[in-house]
């Protein structure tokens, strides 16, 4: 009964590689975030989705993509790898947007290791 | 934008003793303040959140404190126990789009 789950757990890959993590809430939730959490544990949101309609897009290289099938689902692609990317990436979801609703939840991350 | 400050980095504290951590925040239309815990290897948990109109909230052995005028909110932790040593995070939100900035992070470690 996890409420925010991601896959996989560990990545590790080489440098040019294409990869995918995928995340999945069953708490029915309206709006989900990616969040990368770099090697002195600094968390800065990537993006966030509402109703599978992308809201916040933070600068991120235009490398990673981010895939909303249906609002229990958020994934993120990132093409062409580099070792700047090695990070731990969270993916969080939270009721909807407006000011009550916006206590976020976090899944476990994924550890992603360039080499 | 948003910039959210905490201070110490690292904490260190006798067990039974109490922690205070702070954190400072620029956006005077932040109204919303979250603090995560993240023990390793896990995901922040939300411990605990209080939002603008409000001056203090508590739950059981946590408290938290928002002084608006000086833009800063703590964390209150009384009778600490080992369980309590984990990375914790303050952030905020002006409510814009749900964005939360976070803080740097805080080490607390709880010596038994």
């Amino acid at each position: 009964d996890t409420a925010v789950s991601q896959t996989p757990k560990y990545l590790v890959t080489q440098m040019g590689n294409d990869k995918s993590i995928k995340c999945e809430q069953n708490l029915g939730h309206d709006t989900m975030y990616w969040y990368k959490q770099d090697s002195k544990k600094f968390l800065k949101i990537m993006f966030s989705y509402n109703n599978k309609e992308l809201i916040i897009n933070e600068t991120v290289p235009n490398r990673f993509s981010p895939k909303s099938p249906d609002k229990a689902h958020l994934n993120l692609h990132i093409n062409s790898l580099e070792l700047g990317d090695s990070a731990v990436y969270f993916c969080a979801s939270s009721q909807g947007m407006e000011s009550d609703l916006y206590e976020q939840y976090f899944g476990p991350g994924t550890r992603l290791t360039v080499t | 934008g948003e910039n959210v400050e905490q201070h110490p980095s690292t904490l260190s504290v006798q067990e039974g003793d109490s922690a205070v951590i702070k954190c400072t925040y620029s956006d005077s239309a932040s109204n919303y303040f979250p603090w995560y815990k993240q023990e390793l290897g896990k995901g922040p948990q939300l411990i605990i959140d209080i939002r603008s109109n409000v001056g203090e909230k508590k739950d059981q052995r946590i408290a938290v404190t928002l002084n608006k005028t000086a833009k800063h909110f703590s964390l209150h932790i009384t009778e600490t126990q080992p369980e309590d040593s984990a990375v914790y995070f303050c952030a905020a939100s002006n409510n814009a789009r749900s964005k939360l900035t976070f803080g740097k992070g805080i080490t607390l470690s709880v010596r038994p």
